[in-house]
């Protein structure tokens, strides 16, 4: 059981050039995130999808992109990339954690460490 | 104003001690609290949740909610340098779905 899998897990990127990150969870849930991490700003969500066919803009979505492509995989591309997008990129999935109150939480990937030149 | 503010560290602590890890907010409709662990170069690990005021205990952790002073609190009780990691709390409205608000994490380190 993998849970949530992302690729690549490093990548080094020239300003201007695009690429896209890719996130594949196998647990059948609805909800998928896009967060960036970077030092001292905690985790910033990008853009989210409720369920397939849905995407809706976080607190930081200029300069990206996303695909919910189906259930499993949700896309992150960044078309031009520039300096500012250099960080960590983590997906996650929004999972039930059981409990008579119905208590959630993030299952994450292990992150795509992009820099960008 | 950060929405929720946590103290970066590092926070460098002996086997065995006790290690209190806290973060403030700002926005009094948050209702659900949860503690994320992460080991460097690792995603996120979902360590507690907490809907209500007071204490929640799991083990050697702790989380304590004071709503009324917008402060939450995780306490690690016979620390281990398993324990090392940056610890980041996160914070919602407790309705499903709705986005997570994090505080940028504590790096720990507990010394052997």
């Amino acid at each position: 059981n993998a849970g949530v899998t992302q690729t690549p897990k490093f990548q080094v990127l020239k300003t201007g050039q695009s690429m896209t990150l890719q996130c594949a969870q196998d647990m059948n849930h609805n909800s998928m995130y896009w967060y960036r991490q970077d030092p001292g700003m905690g985790l910033r969500l990008i853009y989210y999808s409720a369920s397939e066919g849905t995407t809706d803009k976080g607190e930081v979505p200029n300069g990206y992109n996303v695909s919910r492509l189906n259930k499993r995989e949700f896309s992150l591309r960044l078309e031009s990339a520039a300096p500012s997008q250099t960080s960590v990129y983590f997906c996650a999935t929004l999972t039930t954690l059981g409990g008579d109150k119905g208590n959630y939480g993030y299952t994450f990937g292990s992150g795509t460490r992009l820099t960008v030149v | 104003q950060k929405e929720v503010e946590q103290d970066p560290g590092p926070l460098s602590v002996p086997e065995g001690a006790i290690v209190s890890l806290n973060c403030t907010y700002s926005n009094s409709a948050f209702q659900y609290f949860m503690w994320y662990r992460q080991y460097s170069r690792k995603g996120p690990e979902l360590l507690m949740y907490t809907y209500s005021s007071g204490n929640k205990e799991d083990g050697r952790f702790t989380a304590q909610v004071d709503k009324s002073s917008k402060y939450i609190s995780l306490f690690i009780r016979d620390s281990q340098p398993s324990d090392s990691a940056t610890y980041l709390c996160a914070m919602t409205v407790f309705d499903y779905g709705q986005n997570f608000v994090f505080g940028p994490g504590t790096r720990l380190s507990v010394l052997p």
